[in-house]
């Protein structure tokens, strides 16, 4: 599968700040899916997109799907320690299958 | 509504042994999908079943198998193991029931099955 380039690799910030993330991808993808990873444990669905510039929030976190259909971005504002976590984009082609590509993820620490 | 269950949640071989993980995904979802994650290439897509039968394959070698069950249930089978082989394993479940088919897409993953091979 193909790989897709998530940036950044990691961010370090202070309670309260927003943040922002970003993936690419060399291929249009018909599906955006945004995910939580917290050590241990599998990747949390938190936000999915289905349509090219598609807006959608979930509490504090929203989320974008490019128009071109090869990117997406997830904002997350007025982080909270809680935030901490890997965050992972994963796309799925039209050709695909229910198979996903994934990003590498962004990891995010927040300091109180 | 129970979650994704995955078994073991730990496991420890050796080389040249064969394993089987298990997976139970949510009630009524049909579909079930794997991954391998390892911190040197993230998170890479194994296969998917629907309805007992394989759908899509990933780019794994032959010693990586897998099966499901009427119940819905999967398995997967590494034979002949390789220490590159030490990974988590996660199993998605797809809405694909009748009644829950949305969008597509959305995949919800398991606690995962932590495997070391030594």
């Amino acid at each position: 599968g193909q790989q897709l380039n998530q940036s950044p690799q990691s961010m370090f910030i202070q309670e309260g700040e927003d943040v922002s993330m970003n993936c690419t991808s060399s291929s249009i993808f018909n599906t955006w899916l945004w995910y939580k990873q917290d050590p241990g444990e599998g990747p949390v669905l938190l936000i999915a997109l289905y349509k090219a510039g598609e807006l959608t929030s979930n509490g504090r976190l929203t989320a974008q799907f490019g128009i071109t259909r090869k990117d997406s971005f997830l904002n997350i504002s007025a982080s909270i320690p809680s935030d901490v976590g890997i965050y992972f984009c994963a796309g799925r082609g039209r050709n695909s299958g229910y198979a996903l590509n994934f990003g590498k993820g962004t990891s995010l620490l927040v300091t109180p | 509504k129970a979650g994704v269950t995955q078994t073991p949640r730990y496991l420890i071989k050796t080389r040249g042994q064969q394993v089987t993980l298990s997976c139970s995904p949510i009630s009524g979802h049909r579909s079930v999908s794997w991954y391998q994650q390892t911190p040197g290439q993230g998170l890479q897509f194994l296969f998917e079943y629907f309805s007992e039968t394989q759908r899509n394959k990933g780019n794994f070698p032959g010693r990586f198998s897998g099966r499901q069950f009427s119940n819905s249930r999967s398995e997967m089978n590494v034979s002949t193991l390789e220490l590159g082989d030490s990974a988590l394993y996660l199993c998605a479940s797809i809405p694909t029931g009748r009644g829950l088919a949305g969008p597509g897409g959305e995949q919800f993953f398991g606690p995962g099955t932590r495997l070391t091979v030594l």
